[in-house]
C-alpha cells in the first residue's frame, strides 16, 4: 500500500510564505500531485512532480526528493483566499497496476 | 476548466430509498472514480473504473455500487439508503496515457442527507 503523512493544521499571515510538507511510502512510485479543496467545494489540481526538484507556477511552487520521499508545497504572497485543505495525493504501486492515494489534507488558516 | 459534472448537487431522502448520483465527463478520460468525504475530513475512495465495463471497489467498503456502460458515463447506486450514508460524494475522472500525468478532475459534488 501507500502512505502519505501530512501535518494535519496551519497557519500563517497574509503576505507571507508557508511551506507545507508531505512525506510518502511507496512502491514504483511515478507521480505527486498537490491539490487544493476549499470548504465545500470539490479538489482542484494544482501541480505535479515526477522528477525530483523544483516545480513553479506563479505563487505557487512544489518540490520532489524521491530519495527522501519528500515534498513541498510552497506557497508565496499568501493571499486570504489561500486558506483552504490541500491535499498531497501518490500515484504508485507495482505490477503494472498503479493507482492515485490522497493523504489527509492539510488546513491552511491564512490570518490577517 | 474541467467538464465533469454530477446531478443531483443536493439530495435528502428518506431511509429505505433507492438512489443513484449521476457523474458525467466530456472529456474522453478512460479512468473514472468515486470518492466519499465527510465535512473537514479525508477523501475516501470508494469505486473506481480504469474503462467500459471496468469497475472495482476502492479501498473504503461502501454499500454502494456503479456501473460504467459508456466512457463519459459512471453513476453510483445506493439500493437502500441509510442516515449512515449521509455524507458529500465526489466523482472524477483522468485520462493516463502510457506513463502520464493521470491528474484528477473532480466534479462539484453531491450532498447527499438520508433522514
Amino acid at each position: 500500500g501507500q502512505n502519505i503523512d501530512q501535518p494535519t493544521e496551519m497557519t500563517a499571515t497574509e503576505g507571507a510564505i508557508v511551506q507545507i510538507n508531505c512525506t510518502y511510502q511507496t512502491s514504483g512510485f511515478n507521480g505527486l500531485f498537490w491539490y487544493q479543496q476549499h470548504a465545500g467545494e470539490a479538489p482542484t489540481f494544482l501541480s505535479y512532480n515526477v522528477l525530483d526538484g523544483l516545480e513553479e507556477k506563479g505563487r505557487f511552487s512544489s518540490f520532489l526528493s524521491r530519495s527522501k520521499g519528500y515534498s513541498y508545497l510552497l506557497l508565496k504572497e499568501l493571499q486570504m483566499k489561500d486558506s483552504a485543505s490541500y491535499l498531497c495525493a501518490v500515484r504508485g504501486g507495482s505490477g503494472g497496476y498503479q493507482k492515485v492515494t490522497f493523504g489527509t489534507g492539510t488546513k491552511l488558516q491564512v490570518i490577517p | 476548466e474541467a467538464d465533469i459534472y454530477q446531478t443531483p448537487r443536493y439530495l435528502v431522502i428518506g431511509t429505505g430509498k433507492k438512489i443513484t448520483l449521476e457523474c458525467s465527463q466530456t472529456m474522453g478520460h478512460d479512468k473514472m472514480y468515486w470518492y466519499q468525504q465527510d465535512p473537514g475530513m479525508e477523501l475516501h475512495l470508494i469505486h473506481y473504473s480504469y474503462g467500459v465495463n471496468s469497475t472495482e471497489k476502492g479501498d473504503l467498503s461502501s454499500e454502494s455500487t456503479v456501473s460504467r456502460i459508456r466512457t463519459e458515463h459512471f453513476p453510483l447506486t445506493l439500493e437502500s439508503a441509510r442516515p449512515s450514508h449521509t455524507s458529500q460524494y465526489l466523482c472524477a475522472s483522468s485520462v493516463s496515457p502510457g506513463l502520464g500525468t493521470d491528474t484528477q478532475y473532480f466534479g462539484p459534488g453531491t450532498r447527499l442527507t438520508v433522514l
